[in-house]
C-alpha cells in the first residue's frame, strides 16, 4: 500500500496537455522532501524523467514538466505524442517510514 | 555510458534464498549509493533498499528488514542483494538503480532491465 497516491489513469488527444497528480502527506512531501517523477514504457525499466521536483535530466523533452505545493506534487506533460503512452510514478521519502515512497502510478492513454 | 545489468534471479520455494548480483559499469560506482526496487508483475514500485557509496550505511523496506541484506563490492562494481525467508509476496521484477548525486533522498536515475524472481513451490 502506497503512501502517495496518484490517479490509476489519465488520457489526452494527441497535442493536448494532461496532468497528473501525486499527493501525500505531512511525513513525505509537506515535510519538503523531493518529489521525482519516472516513466515505465510497456516491458521496460523505469526512466528517470523529473528529479528534484522540477527539473529536467538530459535528453528529456521540455514538454514534460514538475511542480511540487505543500503535500502534492504534479506532472504534466504537453503536445502529448503517442509514445507518451506510458505508466508514470512519482516518489519521495517518507520520514515516518524511514525510506523511499513510490506513488500508486498512472497509465497515460493517448486517444 | 552507464549500464547496470542484473542477474541471479529465478525460481526459489517459500523458505529459500536467492542472491542476486548487478554489475555496473560506465561511471565511478564507488561514488555512489545504489538501489534496490522491486515490482510484482503488473503492480507498482517498491522501494526495497539502498546502501550508501561506501558501503558503510544500509536502509531497508519494513517488508524485507531482517531477512534481506544488501551489500556491494567496489573493487569489482557490483550490487548484491542476499534474500533470505523467500516468501511468496516477494516474487518480483527486482532492479538495482543509481542514486543521482550523493545528496540524500536523491532520484534513481539508471536502472538495470530487471531480473525476475519467482517464489512458489
Amino acid at each position: 500500500q502506497s503512501v502517495l497516491t496518484q490517479p490509476p489513469s489519465v488520457s489526452g488527444a494527441p497535442g493536448q496537455r494532461v496532468t497528473i497528480s501525486c499527493t501525500g502527506s505531512s511525513s513525505n512531501i509537506g515535510a519538503r522532501y523531493d518529489v521525482h517523477w519516472y516513466q515505465q514504457l510497456p516491458g521496460t525499466a523505469p526512466k528517470l524523467l523529473i528529479y528534484d521536483n522540477s527539473n529536467r535530466p538530459s535528453g528529456v523533452p521540455d514538454r514534460f514538466s514538475g511542480s511540487k505545493s505543500d503535500t502534492s506534487a504534479s506532472l504534466a506533460i504537453t503536445g502529448l505524442q503517442a509514445d507518451d503512452e506510458a505508466d508514470y510514478y512519482c516518489q519521495s521519502y517518507d520520514r515516518s517510514l524511514s525510506g523511499y515512497v513510490f506513488g500508486t502510478g498512472t497509465k497515460v492513454t493517448v486517444l | 555510458e552507464v549500464q547496470l545489468v542484473e542477474s541471479g534471479g529465478g525460481l526459489v520455494q517459500p523458505g529459500g534464498s536467492l542472491r542476486l548480483s548487478c554489475a555496473a559499469s560506465g561511471f565511478t560506482f564507488s561514488n555512489y549509493a545504489m538501489n534496490w526496487v522491486r515490482q510484482t508483475p503488473g503492480k507498482g514500485l517498491e522501494w526495497v533498499s539502498t546502501i550508501s557509496s561506501d558501503g558503510s550505511i544500509t536502509y531497508y523496506a519494513d517488508s524485507v528488514k531482517g531477512r534481506f541484506t544488501i551489500s556491494r563490492d567496489n573493487s569489482k562494481n557490483t550490487l548484491y542483494l542476499q534474500m533470505n525467508s523467500l516468501r511468496a509476496e516477494d516474487t518480483a521484477v527486482y532492479y538495482c538503480a543509481k542514486s543521482r548525486s550523493g545528496r540524500s533522498y536523491s532520484a534513481f536515475d539508471y536502472w538495470g532491465q530487471g531480473t525476475l524472481v519467482t517464489v512458489s513451490s
